[in-house]
């Protein structure tokens, strides 16, 4: 089955730590989100990457770092430098074309982030 | 910059037609798009209008008016599975931004 996979559901951080939220899909498609979304919040965008090897700032990306070495994988690195990193973190992904729709992301089941 | 406004929280019951406003102060975007999001859970694409006009997906129909710079997603014969959060989102290309969402709770 096609799809998108997080890991882990559930994390743990002490303050003052760096931790790697992973994102992987199947769907063969080109671009790859970030969101964190807090209680009660809508989605805010922390990075996007449309093909490997590159990607771009989203509206909040201060503190965190991304990598798309593999068009499959795109990790979010939380580091001590976020302030307030606890929050619900949901990574998506989109077609750039062909028979998908390009306007339609899919989301995979998020990674609640809470810092001790 | 980019806007999108939504109501905070929609309530009606079982049965009933309830209608979701998203109004927004952009432009240049590619198509307006729905999600549904049950509580701790992914956000679930449900409808997109690229044109104009009313698009029908089963119980869910959205419209989109460019002109007047609104777009909604009406659900019929509302179930209580439907209670959940529903997020508009314009799209430019590979770039998306999402409004603030809308509660909706669905009462027996």
């Amino acid at each position: 089955d096609g799809g998108i996979t997080q890991s882990p559901k559930y994390l743990f951080r002490k303050e003052g730590q760096n931790v790697t939220l992973s994102c992987e899909q199947n769907l063969n498609h080109d671009a790859m989100y970030w969101y964190r979304q807090d209680p009660g919040q809508g989605l805010r965008l922390i990075y996007y990457s449309q093909i490997v090897n590159d990607f771009q700032k989203g509206d909040i990306a201060e503190g965190y770092s991304v990598s798309r070495e593999k068009k499959e994988s795109f990790p979010l690195t939380v580091t001590s430098a976020q302030k307030n990193p606890t929050a619900f973190y949901l990574c998506a992904s989109s077609s750039l074309g062909g028979e998908s729709r390009t306007d339609t992301q899919y989301f995979g089941p998020g990674t609640r982030l809470t810092v001790l | 910059g980019q806007s999108l406004e939504q109501p905070s929280e929609v309530t009606a019951v079982e049965g009933a037609i309830v209608q979701i406003n998203c109004t927004y102060q952009t432009s240049g975007f590619y198509g307006l798009s729905w999600y549904q999001q049950h509580d701790g859970g992914a956000p679930t694409f449900l409808s997109y209008n690229a044109l104009d006009g009313l698009e029908e997906t089963g119980r869910f129909s959205s419209f989109l008016s460019r002109s007047d710079s609104y777009g909604y997603l009406l659900l019929q014969e509302l179930q209580m599975k439907d209670s959940a959060s529903y997020f508009c989102a314009v799209s430019y290309g590979q770039n998306f931004v999402f409004g603030p969402g809308t509660r909706l709770s669905v009462l027996p």
